[in-house]
């Protein structure tokens, strides 16, 4: 089974702190992403990457950033944490899939709940 | 751009019957994956069942249905026979290429409630 594993499952943080989310993959997956989920809204992605090194914007990136040293550990920081960046974090992962074919879905952590204060 | 809309915020069902959840997707791509994902109170998410563009019957996987209407753009999730178990969050994704990988979109969710 894939598993992805999040470092931590609550956070709390306050205002002006950086923050490292971590998440790392253990079945050699290309993609790796992080979303945001809050009520109402769904999950909307943060950042993306589909390789070491590289990185691709997602529809909310102002705040964050991200690392990718490792193909198997994608990082979430957030620069200079805000009370509205209290949210669930999820990461997730999957094989990269040619011309969109295949039965492959994203595999999710349990999330981090961060409270920034 | 790529959007997913699902516009049943909440939902009740008897146990024991069936349920719709409706998706509807916006796609310029010919080619792309539908996901449905279910979340329960615990939070952790679930893949429930696939359908692919190009895949022409309807994807089943024991009790989840997934209605494809491809000229219509819609791929609504069908729960058969519904147990309280059934209870939580469900989202629909697509999956869509982009020459930098493949890229996930989400719908905002529909909140099942399975009534006794």
């Amino acid at each position: 089974d894939v598993k992805v594993t999040q470092s931590s499952r609550y956070l709390v943080k306050r205002t002006g702190e950086k923050v490292f989310l971590e998440c790392v993959q253990d079945m050699d997956h290309e993609n790796m992403f992080w979303y945001r989920q809050d009520p109402g809204l769904g999950l909307r992605l943060i950042y993306f990457s589909y390789d070491v090194k590289m990185k691709e914007k997602g529809d909310i990136p102002e705040g964050y950033s991200v690392s990718r040293e490792k193909k198997e550990r994608f990082s979430l920081i957030l620069e200079s944490a805000s009370t509205n960046q209290t949210s669930m974090y999820l990461c997730a992962s999957s094989p990269l899939v040619g011309l969109g074919r295949g039965n492959s879905p994203l595999h999710f952590g349990n999330g981090t709940r961060l409270t920034v204060t | 751009a790529q959007k997913i809309t699902q516009t049943q915020p909440g939902m009740f069902v008897q146990e024991k019957e069936a349920v719709t959840l409706d998706c509807t997707y916006d796609t310029s791509d010919q080619s792309y994956g539908l996901f449905w994902y279910k979340q329960p109170s615990s939070g952790e998410m679930i893949f429930l069942i696939y359908q692919g563009s190009y895949d022409e019957q309807n994807a089943t996987e024991g009790r989840y249905s997934l209605n494809f209407q491809k000229a219509r753009k819609s791929a609504n999730l069908v729960i058969s026979a519904s147990q309280l178990g059934d209870s939580a969050m469900y989202f629909c994704a697509m999956r869509a290429n982009r020459n930098t990988g493949n890229q996930f979109y989400f719908g905002t969710g529909t909140s099942l409630t399975v009534i006794p």
